[in-house]
């Protein structure tokens, strides 16, 4: 059985401080990773992909991958109230015939202004 | 946004009823995916679809079936509801496998209540 593993929080942050949100993954055949968040009563959207070791920066989103370790991660720097939400990692799960998404439980990020 | 309309949004049926959700997509995206959302489980792959006609089977797939004849649909059947496929259910697509560069676009869900 794939699994992905985040920590379910919540995680409370103040504005402005940076927001910390940690995924490991069991398969070492997956080669996309990707972070959706998720406000209550809506679908996810995608924030952050991230296929190769290191970092990537997207404004303040820094997505970072370690497959040695099989780890991702997703720093959130000067979080804001409206980033209040769930993080859903998500790994790439191919087989054969395709390739589908294995998504984490999700980590509740809580911003206080 | 991705042009993909899950019917009906919400729905409550009787258990040992069937039960058909339907995702309509107009991106011509060769994937599509049905997830299923609990508290406490996150969202968990029923089924996917890489193609006209070719399905596969994902971690929770016991109770669903799925049929793709075109390209654009994409449907869910519980043959028989029960209690405990009381969810939210997601429909996804993508345009190639999600391996490099791609990504996977969310409808906005159905709430499917089994009483």
């Amino acid at each position: 059985q794939k699994e992905v593993e985040q920590n379910s929080g919540p995680l409370s942050v103040p504005e402005g401080a940076i927001a910390s949100l940690n995924c490991t993954y069991s398969d070492r055949g997956s080669q996309s990773f990707f972070w959706y968040r998720q406000y209550s009563g809506k679908s996810p959207e995608l924030i952050m992909s991230i296929y190769s070791n290191g970092d990537k920066e997207d404004g303040r989103f820094t997505a970072q991958l370690n497959k040695a370790s099989q780890y991702v991660s997703l720093l959130i720097r000067d979080s804001q109230p409206s980033d209040s939400a769930t993080y859903l990692c998500a790994v790439n799960l191919s087989n054969q015939a395709g390739t589908a998404l294995i998504f984490g439980k999700g980590t509740t990020l809580s911003v206080s202004s | 946004d991705a042009g993909i309309t899950q019917s009906p949004r919400h729905k409550v049926t009787e258990t040992g009823t069937p039960v058909t959700l339907r995702c309509h997509q107009t991106e011509n995206h060769r994937y599509m995916y049905w997830y299923r959302q609990d508290p406490g489980h996150g969202l968990r792959l029923i089924h996917y679809s890489y193609g006209v006609k070719d399905t596969d089977k994902g971690e929770v797939s016991d109770g669903y079936s799925v049929s793709r004849s075109k390209t654009e649909d994409f449907l869910l059947t519980l043959e028989s509801a029960t209690s405990s496929q009381t969810s939210v259910y997601f429909c996804a697509i993508s345009p190639r496998p999600l391996t490099m560069n791609t990504e996977a676009f969310f409808g906005q869900g159905t709430r499917l209540t089994v009483v």
